[in-house]
């Protein structure tokens, strides 16, 4: 079984519309999740962090942790052309390792 | 700009040459990671160092040697490489190992032929 896993994508949006993404992960004592947004030919660069369960937004990025689902989404509001990217879901499962997930592909259409 | 730098940005190497790449973090990080990435697969963790000491050995073939020389620099010397490990090379640095945000370099693209 992975450790992560995302929704495969890709994701087409309209313009000014919500993209939303979503992560699972196996390893119950996780406690700090990340998403990352990797342009293409780019590294990842971190866009949200989220350590207890709720809602946690950030301008036009919300993330949103489920820890007894074992589950962590993202959602993109009022989506621009910019935000087409592909998005990272991390997870911290032990001390200092970071587990990725594949990564959604999110093309926004003008 | 993150604060982690990396060098070459690209590289071509043959299969019997010897390369190294280097990182460096301007940050202040007492961790330093190195992943590989290639395409449609996750990042693969490969070596992990917490204040020079290396924490992590990911399983990975003694073709790839890391090296971390103090806290701000860390290298990955490469020697006979195959086609298959033709990738991205991302370097990354936290504050510490437990379960801080990484920051990741802008990555060498490897290409062996």
């Amino acid at each position: 079984q992975k450790e992560v896993e995302q929704n495969s994508g890709p994701l087409s949006v309209p313009e000014g519309a919500i993209a939303s993404l979503n992560c699972t992960y196996s390893d119950r004592v996780s406690q700090s999740f990340f998403w990352y947004r990797q342009y293409s030919g780019k590294s990842p660069e971190l866009i949200m962090s989220i350590y207890s369960n709720g809602d946690k937004e950030d301008g036009r990025f919300t993330a949103q942790l489920n820890k007894a689902s074992q589950y962590v989404s993202l959602l993109i509001r009022d989506s621009q052309p910019s935000d087409s990217a592909t998005y990272l879901c991390a997870v911290n499962p032990d001390d200092y390792k970071l587990s990725f997930g594949a990564g959604t592909t999110v093309t926004v259409r003008a | 700009e993150t604060g982690v730098t990396q060098t070459p940005r690209h590289l071509v190497m043959g299969m019997t040459n010897k390369k190294s790449l280097k990182c460096e973090q301007h940050l202040g990080h007492n961790a330093m990671y190195w992943y590989k990435q290639s395409a449609k697969k996750p990042l693969e963790l490969m070596f992990v160092y917490s204040l020079e000491e290396r924490v992590e050995n990911n399983s990975v073939p003694s073709r790839f040697s890391p090296e971390c020389p103090n806290s701000s620099h860390l290298f990955l010397h490469l020697h006979t490489l195959q086609p298959e490990d033709s990738a991205l090379y991302l370097c990354a640095s936290s504050p510490g190992l437990a379960g801080d945000v990484q920051y990741f370099g802008p990555g060498t693209r490897l290409t062996v032929t």
